[in-house]
């Protein structure tokens, strides 16, 4: 079946460094790629939806300079977090729709900011 | 707002008790439904999903919903549930097929051994 991988799966870095998670789809073309964060015991929440060679779209409270998402190629998606600060802690996850319209999500990134 | 609404937020039942999980949405037109499991420690799973056809949906595990047009529904049952089935259980929509995945805010089952 569909397999995502997301790496790293747990980061700690320093306040004003920045962090970057990759997002692959390991076995098939992911068109579209989507990144959500959760904060504990709450819903996932959708930051932004990224196309292959396009400029991502953000939701609207998301701030598009701080959390910098590239969609170099079908299978490869990443967001940088920028300037991390303690409130950027959180878990993020990453989803790839392939051409089956099926969404497979990826096992997910927990950052801690210190 | 449109949204995506998960009414019970923590259910807790005895095994071999039966379950059924409300949500309903806001959006008109098209709309792509589906549930997800996320068991602790674990990434999302999908359960099942509805497309069109049949508004009785069968999902792995022994999970079916349920697909109301006219309430805005798609409730998630299994007829006796298991300790395994332990987890947070996630509604989420595709608002007039746009492809992005809205999440209620889930909700928390916990079954009793």
């Amino acid at each position: 079946g569909a397999v995502v991988s997301q790496h790293p799966s747990w980061v700690i870095c320093k306040s004003g460094t920045s962090v970057k998670i990759e997002c692959r789809s390991l076995d098939f073309q992911a068109t579209t790629m989507f990144w959500y964060r959760q904060f504990p015991k709450q819903s996932l929440m959708l930051m932004a939806t990224s196309n292959e060679g396009s400029k991502a779209t953000y939701e609207q409270g998301v701030e598009k300079d701080k959390f910098l998402i590239n969609h170099a190629s079908l299978t490869l998606s990443t967001l940088t977090v920028t300037s991390a600060h303690p409130e950027d802690s959180s878990f993020y996850i990453c989803s790839c729709r392939g051409a089956n319209y099926g969404y497979t999500f990826g096992s997910g990134t927990r950052l801690t900011v210190v | 707002a449109q949204s995506v609404s998960q009414h019970n937020h923590h259910v807790i039942l005895s095994e071999a008790a039966s379950l059924e999980l409300g949500c309903n949405y806001s959006y008109g037109g098209t709309v792509n439904l589906f549930w997800y499991v996320q068991y602790p420690g674990q990434h999302l799973q999908l359960l099942l999903k509805y497309f069109s056809g049949d508004p009785l949906v069968k999902g792995i595990k022994g999970f079916e919903a349920e697909f109301i047009k006219s309430k805005f529904s798609f409730n998630l049952r299994k007829p006796s549930v298991q300790w395994s089935d332990t987890a947070e259980y996630f509604c989420a929509v595709t608002p007039n097929r746009d492809d992005k995945i809205i999440f209620g805010k889930g909700t928390r089952l916990h079954i009793l051994p």
